[in-house]
C-alpha cells in the first residue's frame, strides 16, 4: 500500500494569506486526489491532480482559489488561496494504488483561518 | 454523477454484539466499493473492498455484501470490540480505467459506531 505524508500537519493562518499543502507519495501512483473534511463531516473532493497537466476540479472548487500542481508521479501541492474563515478545515491528499483500484489517503492538515 | 447514501448515521453496539452498516448507490456503472474507518483526528483507513464481480468478502471479524441488482452493500462487523468504534465510511467508484471522472471515489455521510462495554 502507498504511504502519504503531508506537511504542514496543521496551522493558523490570516484570512487573505494563502498556505501551500504538500502531499508526498512514497510510490509512484496513477491517480492523487485532494479532498476537503469537516469536522464531523464526509469527505468531499476538491480535484483530481493530473501528472503533468491541469488539474481536474470538482462543482464549486476552482482553480484560482485551489490551484494544484502535480510535477511527478508522488508530489503534489494544493494552495488555498485568499483564505477566509470558512476555509478552516481538514484538507486530506489521496493517491489511488498503481493497480488502480486502492485508495490511501495522507494524515491531513488541519486548517484554521482567523 | 454517482449518489451514495448511507445508514444508520449513528450506531451503538455492545462488546461482542454484531454492527451492521448499509449504503446505496446510484450509479449502476459502479464497479468499485470500498470501506473506510476513520478513528477521531486520524486519516481515514481502507479496511475492506469489494468489487461488482463477487458477491461477498470477508476479513476476519469484517464482511461487505454486495447486491448489485438493488444497487445496495452492507459492511459486517460480528465480536465487536471497543477498538471497532470509530466512523465508518462507504464509499463507490466506477475505477479504473486509469484516467476520467467516474474515476474518483464518492462517498456516503458516514457511520458513527460506538462499542459499549
Amino acid at each position: 500500500s502507498a504511504v502519504i505524508s503531508q506537511k504542514p500537519s496543521r496551522d493558523i493562518c490570516q484570512r487573505g494569506t494563502s498556505l501551500t499543502i504538500q502531499c508526498q507519495v512514497d510510490s509512484q501512483v496513477t491517480m492523487m486526489f485532494w479532498y476537503r473534511q469537516q469536522p464531523g463531516q464526509s469527505l468531499t473532493l476538491i480535484a483530481t491532480a493530473n501528472q503533468g497537466s491541469e488539474a481536474t476540479y470538482e462543482s464549486g472548487f476552482v482553480i484560482d482559489k485551489f490551484p494544484i500542481s502535480r510535477p511527478n508521479l508522488t508530489f503534489s501541492t494544493l494552495t488555498v488561496s485568499n483564505m477566509s474563515p470558512e476555509d478552516s478545515s481538514i484538507y486530506l491528499c489521496s493517491a489511488r494504488d498503481r493497480r488502480g483500484y486502492e485508495q490511501y489517503f495522507g494524515p491531513g492538515t488541519r486548517l484554521t483561518v482567523t | 454523477g454517482e449518489n451514495v447514501e448511507q445508514h444508520p448515521s449513528t450506531l451503538s453496539v455492545q462488546e461482542g454484539d454484531s454492527a451492521v452498516i448499509k449504503c446505496t448507490y446510484s450509479d449502476s456503472a459502479s464497479n468499485y466499493f470500498p470501506w473506510y474507518k476513520q478513528e477521531l483526528g486520524k486519516r481515514p483507513q481502507l479496511i475492506i473492498d469489494i468489487r461488482s464481480n463477487v458477491g461477498e468478502k470477508k476479513d476476519q471479524r469484517i464482511a461487505v455484501t454486495l447486491n448489485k441488482t438493488a444497487k445496495h452493500f452492507s459492511l459486517h462487523i460480528t465480536e465487536t470490540q471497543p477498538e471497532d468504534s470509530a466512523v465508518y465510511f462507504c464509499a463507490a467508484s466506477t475505477g479504473p480505467p486509469l484516467t476520467g471522472g467516474g474515476n474518483k471515489l464518492t462517498f456516503g455521510t458516514g457511520t458513527q459506531l460506538k462499542v459499549e462495554l
